[in-house]
């Protein structure tokens, strides 16, 4: 099985720097992704992770250490529609499901 | 349409009533998924199907859940009987394969009085 941990919430000012973790624990990890999901609306994909190391896409960042169980979504020049729940999902090897954690509510203010 | 479509967006029924969710993915993608959401909550894994494969229904979380995918395209989802507990939001998601990022529908939001 899969087991997802992600802090709830978190609070940033706009134009900051904020850096969302995720730790991990599977039997045969096969990739992780990182999804946005504003309130009331469905979850959009930003990024995905099946090798060490960072992946860079515009503001955001993703980062993956396997051995570690570990990643983490970087947010650059934070807007004020980045305030959202970030969620982090492991797919595993041995069925290909995608296990979700809890998701980590970000709030961006002035 | 260009993206993953669910209808009802919302539906309200009494405790007992069969329901029945429908999905609409994405053309051409050979994965479709089921989730629940409930308040607060992360994303529940229910069911999916794969291309013509037998779909893993392993997170269907009793046996009055139940899914079809038919022509390898539209799904629904039937909950029988439904309970209070069944309240939640149902979101779909379809990939162009397993190995590939998924993309979300707006979701169904059950309410069962």
């Amino acid at each position: 099985g899969q087991n997802i941990d992600q802090p709830t919430e978190m609070t940033a000012t706009e134009g900051a720097i904020v850096q969302i973790n995720c730790t991990y624990q599977t039997s045969g990890f096969n990739g992780l992704f990182w999804y946005q999901q504003h309130a009331g609306e469905a979850p959009t994909f930003l990024s995905y992770n099946v090798l060490d190391g960072l992946e860079e896409k515009g503001r955001f960042s993703s980062f993956l250490s396997r051995s570690k169980g570990y990643s983490y979504l970087l947010l650059k020049e934070l807007q004020m529609k980045d305030s959202a729940s970030y969620l982090c999902a492991v797919r595993d090897r041995g069925n290909n499901r995608l296990a979700f954690g809890k998701g980590n509510q970000v709030v961006v203010i002035p | 349409g260009a993206g993953v479509s669910q209808s009802p967006s919302n539906k309200v029924t009494e405790k007992g009533k069969d329901v029945e969710l429908r999905c609409d993915p994405i053309s051409g993608h050979t994965a479709l998924y089921w989730y629940r959401q409930s308040l607060g909550q992360g994303l529940e894994f229910l069911i999916y199907f794969q291309g013509n494969s037998a779909p893993d229904k392993s997170g269907l979380p009793s046996d009055r859940f139940s899914a079809e995918r038919t022509g390898g395209s539209v799904s629904t989802l039937t909950i029988q009987r439904t309970q209070q507990e069944d309240s939640a939001v149902y979101l779909c998601a379809s990939s162009l394969a397993l190995n590939q990022p998924q993309h979300f529908g707006d979701g169904t939001r059950l309410s069962i009085l």
